[in-house]
């Protein structure tokens, strides 16, 4: 069974600049989420997506943040515009919808902003 | 709110065990995760407690006390793979609909 798959795998921007992050879940998972993980921290949640509707999105920096998932299946992640303290990794996870304690992430997108 | 506790960092030597501690503070509590992280890579799902007892899993095994609301990762026979970092993580009752919360990291390294 094929894993998470994120793209890209690293990204440098400046400030004020825009980027976005791709994900597709594991075949069938229904649930969704979005992390941000900085350096020497846990993930931290940004978004959680059951199928294409948003089920917890309390954490997600709305003024800069968004996030979509059409169809129910790949999404999206956009920062616009980013700041020097969004440089972190941004890891999708999924999993099946009752069974969130285990959760199956992706590679991650490594940000750095300068 | 949920917050987690566990040790910034451990260092052991191949073939020996380790315990790695947890502590965690629940307004409603749905069972203890582990998850593996090594430097660069994807956390990767160890195992997870909904009850208390032992839970074991080949060289690696899992505790949960929930009258304590304590929990620990127990690593034996230790690989020099096995150097990465270790989460805890919970998941609120209350707020059913929230993903995990996970703890800051336990870093092991394992010397030769």
């Amino acid at each position: 069974e094929a894993g998470v798959a994120q793209s890209p795998r690293y990204k440098i921007i400046e400030k004020r600049q825009s980027v976005a992050f791709w994900c597709n879940p594991i075949s069938g998972h229904a649930t969704l989420y979005w992390y941000q993980q900085i350096l020497g921290q846990g993930p931290k949640l940004l978004i959680q997506f059951q199928n294409n509707g948003v089920v917890d999105d309390s954490q997600l920096p709305k003024d800069r943040f968004s996030a979509e998932r059409l169809k129910g299946v790949d999404s999206t992640l956009k920062i616009q515009p980013a700041k020097l303290e969004d440089s972190a990794v941004y890891l999708c996870a999924s999993s099946h919808s009752d069974r969130t304690n285990i959760q199956y992430f992706g590679a991650g997108t490594r940000l750095s902003v300068l | 709110g949920q917050s987690l506790e566990q040790p910034s960092e451990v260092t052991a030597v191949e073939g020996a065990i380790v315990q790695i501690n947890c502590t965690y503070q629940t307004s409603g509590f749905y069972g203890l995760s582990w998850y593996q992280q090594h430097d660069g890579g994807a956390p990767t799902f160890l195992s997870y407690n909904a009850l208390d007892g032992l839970e074991e899993t080949g060289r690696f095994s899992s505790f949960l006390s929930r009258s304590d609301s304590y929990g620990y990762l127990l690593l034996q026979e230790l690989q020099m793979k096995d150097s990465a970092s270790y989460f805890c993580a919970v998941r609120d009752l209350d707020t059913g609909r929230r993903a995990l919360t996970f703890g800051s990291g336990t870093r092991l390294q394992v010397q030769p």
